[in-house]
This record gives C-alpha cells, sequence and structure tokens, in this order.
C-alpha cells in the first residue's frame, strides 16, 4: 500500500518568515494530495490540494508543489502569521483506495 | 452543502464503562464513513471505515467496535473501555473512492478515561 513520510515533525518560523513541510510518497499511482490544518482541539480541515496533472498551486499565502518524478510534495506558507500555528497533515491517495496520511507537522509561529 | 456532526464534544467515563460516539452526516448520500483516534501530540490512526449500510471495515484489532445502522450514521462503540482508550476521536467522511477527494472530517470527541 501507499506510505507517506512528513517532514519535519516540529518547525518553529518567526513572523513574517516563510515555512515549508515537505512529504514523499510511495506509490507513483497516487494522483491526489491534500493539506490539513489542525488546530488545538479541532478536526483536521482541508487547506488545499493538488492533483497528478498539476505541478503547483496556489492559494493566497499558501501553495503546494508536486513532483511526481521524486514522489514528493510540499507546503509552502509565506508571510506567516500567529494563527498558522497548528499542526499540519499532508496525505496521499489512489483511486479507489483511502487516503493515507503523514505523521504531521507541528508549526509553531514565533511572534 | 454537506455537513458532519460529531458527539459528545468532550467525554469522562470509568474504565470498565460502555461507550457510544456518533457521528452523521447530511447533504450526501451514500457516503464512506472513517473513524479515527488521535493520541496526545500524535497522528491519526484509522480504527475503521465503512463503504455503506452495515459493511465495515476494522484497521486494527482493538477494544472498540463500530455499526452504520443507517445511511448518514457512523457509530463508535466499546462494552468495557480501557484506560488506553483515551484519545481524540475524528469521524471522517468522503466520496465514493472513485471520485478519488480528501476526507472532511468533524469536530472531534475528547474521551478521558479514568
Amino acid at each position: 500500500g501507499e506510505n507517506v513520510e512528513q517532514h519535519p515533525s516540529t518547525l518553529s518560523v518567526q513572523e513574517g518568515d516563510s515555512a515549508v513541510i515537505k512529504c514523499t510518497y510511495s506509490d507513483s499511482a497516487s494522483n491526489y494530495f491534500p493539506w490539513y490544518k489542525q488546530e488545538l482541539g479541532k478536526g483536521p480541515q482541508l487547506i488545499i490540494d493538488i492533483r497528478s496533472n498539476v505541478g503547483e498551486k496556489k492559494d493566497q499565502r499558501i501553495a503546494v508543489t508536486l513532483n511526481k518524478t521524486a514522489k514528493h510534495f510540499s507546503l509552502h506558507i509565506t508571510e506567516t502569521q500567529p494563527e498558522d500555528s497548528a499542526v499540519y497533515f499532508c496525505a496521499a491517495r489512489l483511486i479507489n483506495e483511502k487516503l493515507t496520511f503523514g505523521t504531521g507537522t507541528r508549526l509553531t509561529i514565533i511572534p | 452543502s454537506q455537513t458532519i456532526h460529531q458527539w459528545p464534544a468532550t467525554l469522562v467515563q470509568p474504565v470498565g464503562s460502555p461507550l457510544s460516539l456518533e457521528c452523521t452526516v447530511e447533504g450526501t448520500s451514500n457516503p464512506n464513513l472513517y473513524w479515527y483516534r488521535q493520541a496526545a501530540g500524535r497522528g491519526l490512526q484509522l480504527l475503521f471505515y465503512s463503504v455503506g449500510i452495515g459493511q465495515i471495515s476494522s484497521e486494527v484489532p482493538q477494544n472498540l467496535s463500530a455499526s452504520r445502522p443507517q445511511d448518514r450514521q457512523f457509530i463508535l462503540s466499546s462494552k468495557k473501555l480501557l484506560l488506553s482508550d483515551s484519545g481524540f476521536y475524528l469521524c471522517a467522511w468522503s466520496e465514493e473512492p472513485r471520485a478519488n477527494y480528501g476526507y472532511t472530517f468533524g469536530s472531534g470527541t475528547r474521551l478521558t478515561v479514568v
């Protein structure tokens, strides 16, 4: 089955700087890659996703890039703000299969 | 629009007591439903998933069970809780796998077994 590795497990960034979280996946047939943000005491919320026919997708301060050849994808958050502090999960999915999640990254924005 | 409801939000139960957590989805039909558990500071562990009424698949052996008595209702149960059952329980739904979209999570239940 699919295996997703996520790094780093914790990340501290000065407010206003950029944050990058990286994930690798094992099955080259995976074609859907969502990112979730989980705030303390809440359920994960989808913040951005990308499909394998696209290399990059942006939504305001967040962007996701996908390198199918290397089988890795990354979340980029620019101009970080205190409200960006949360746990972020990447995931990968093959059609007709379940989502496979990464182990999460705890992002702390330092004021 | 689709919404997912999960309750209760918090629960404190003694060891050996029963458990029933409920999850309902509105605005869609025949969703795929999932129960996840999250230990403090840890990742998402898939416990059960269901593709239809009465169809339950278990991912890990444990003290818990799941049922789907109606199309949009998913219940997580235990006959006798253990201390190790403490955690944050999340219900999620998705479209059928062919659609290949992400999951939508509920707000979670914080279970503390004492």
